[in-house]
């Protein structure tokens, strides 16, 4: 069966901490995953990985996957509290036809 | 600008009433659309795969039907909601793949908020 597991599932911080968003998974055929940010509506885009061992850098968010291990982490240095909100993880993989699972999801919360 | 639209945003009607939700892709083809619904405070979960000229693939536990997709054009995908009742209140997102090899995204639509009473 396949699956996207997200850890932590949430986290509280202080502003100008750094987390690690972690997401893990399990599926067939897989091509590439996706890092989304969800706030109040639907879900906007961060990071799309393919490659091993490449970081992905977006200002003070960055990225990688390890596709031997299966996982994915999400960087984010010096939060601020703009940062509050969901983080979503998608790897993109063929059962078929392609599509995306997501995972759990992370509630971060940044507090000033 | 925004790519995928839906359409309407928010709903609201009575038990047993039928619902239909519209997404667009704007600038581009979509043959494949997906349809998400999140209960609040939990992730996206994938209902079904929407595919332009074909039966939508429905993911385990989603009866279809129940709700009712149609893919009418390389542009359009609908879910109907039929019969609605009180949970199926949730938020349901609508989402067009573009695929081209090392530039994979998935483009959502604002989603619809639907509240049956």
């Amino acid at each position: 069966e396949d699956k996207v597991v997200q850890s932590p599932l949430s986290l509280v911080v202080h502003e100008g901490d750094t987390v690690t968003l972690n997401c893990s998974y399990e599926v067939t055929n897989f091509r590439s995953l996706l890092w989304y940010k969800q706030e109040k509506k639907a879900p906007t885009f961060l990071f799309m990985l393919t490659s091993s061992g490449i970081e992905k850098k977006s200002g003070r968010l960055s990225s990688i996957l390890d596709k031997k291990e299966l996982f994915s982490i999400l960087n984010i240095t010096a939060t601020q509290t703009g940062d509050s909100a969901i983080y979503l993880c998608a790897p993109l993989f063929t059962s078929g036809t392609y599509k995306y699972i997501f995972g759990t999801g992370t509630r971060l919360k940044v507090l000033a | 600008g925004a790519v995928v639209s839906q359409h309407p945003s928010r709903v609201i009607c009575k038990s047993g009433t039928s619902v239909k939700i519209e997404c667009r892709s704007l600038d581009f083809q979509a043959t494949t659309m997906f349809w998400y619904r999140q209960f609040p405070k939990q992730s996206l979960m994938l209902m079904a795969t929407s595919n332009e000229g074909s039966k939508a693939t429905y993911e385990q536990g989603v009866e279809k039907d129940k709700f009712l997709i149609n893919h009418a054009s390389l542009t359009l995908s609908t879910l109907t909601v039929t019969s609605a009742h009180p949970e199926d209140s949730s938020f349901y997102i609508c989402s067009a793949p573009r695929l081209a090899g090392s530039t994979d995204t998935q483009y959502f639509g604002p989603g619809t908020r639907l509240t049956v009473l």
